[in-house]
């Protein structure tokens, strides 16, 4: 299994403002995705972050707002850039060791805009 | 993208009652995988299903994969207040990340 760290665990910002989530794996793992879920919402992917390329974002979700990093195989950053009260949400962070097919999550970073 | 749909939205049980959740798809799915997140918490993993009408246990947990590899539920037989939570069923589509139903949220009063 891979334990997962998130920083900041939750954060209130100012709308117009940015915050860069972080998310530390204790092992190398091939795949890292970043989720969104909203209130009482189901999770919907934001992007595969690629390490030493270019994320590859779903539908709606864009590199100019989600602009994600991962240098190496245990980190990744998310930032979410000039946040308005719709960005409200738990972001988290996932992983996916090589050939295994079972996720794991991070506990999250829970980010309120006023 | 496609999304898997799930029912019901919640469910309240009194403690010893059983409960279902289905999932269902309007197209073939090459896998099944069931997730709970309880109150506060994030996802993890249950199980995976792959094969056509596979039934799998885990105490009192049964998750089962329809003939058609279009449809799962999971049963849970006797809940207990330690089964609260949210239960998802989710598409791992190849070499991306899980595609997730919108889950189902179980309340069980004692």
């Amino acid at each position: 299994s891979a334990v997962i760290s998130q920083k900041p665990s939750r954060d209130i910002c100012q709308r117009g403002t940015s915050l860069t989530i972080q998310c530390q794996v204790d092992s190398q793992v091939t795949m890292m995705f970043w989720y969104r879920q909203q209130p009482g919402q189901s999770l919907t992917l934001i992007a595969t972050a690629n390490q030493g390329s270019e994320a590859t974002y779903e539908s709606g979700f864009v590199i100019d707002k989600f602009p994600i990093s991962r240098p190496n195989l245990t980190f990744s950053t998310l930032t979410v850039s000039n946040m308005s009260p719709e960005d409200s949400s738990i972001y988290l962070c996932s992983v996916r060791q090589g050939s295994s097919y079972e996720q794991y999550f991070g506990p999250g970073t829970r980010l309120t805009v006023t | 993208g496609q999304q898997v749909m799930q029912i019901p939205q919640y469910q309240h049980v009194q403690e010893g009652e059983d409960f279902t959740t289905y999932c269902n798809s309007s197209t073939t799915l090459s896998n099944i995988q069931w997730y709970k997140q309880r109150p506060g918490g994030h996802p993890v993993f249950l199980i995976q299903l792959v094969k056509s009408g596979e039934v799998k246990k885990q105490k009192r947990l049964t998750f089962q994969f329809g003939e058609a590899k279009k449809n799962s539920s999971l049963h849970i037989t006797a809940t207990q207040t330690t089964d609260v939570g949210t239960y998802f069923c989710a598409e791992r589509q190849a070499g991306t990340a899980l595609i997730f139903g919108k889950g189902t949220t179980l309340s069980v009063s004692s």
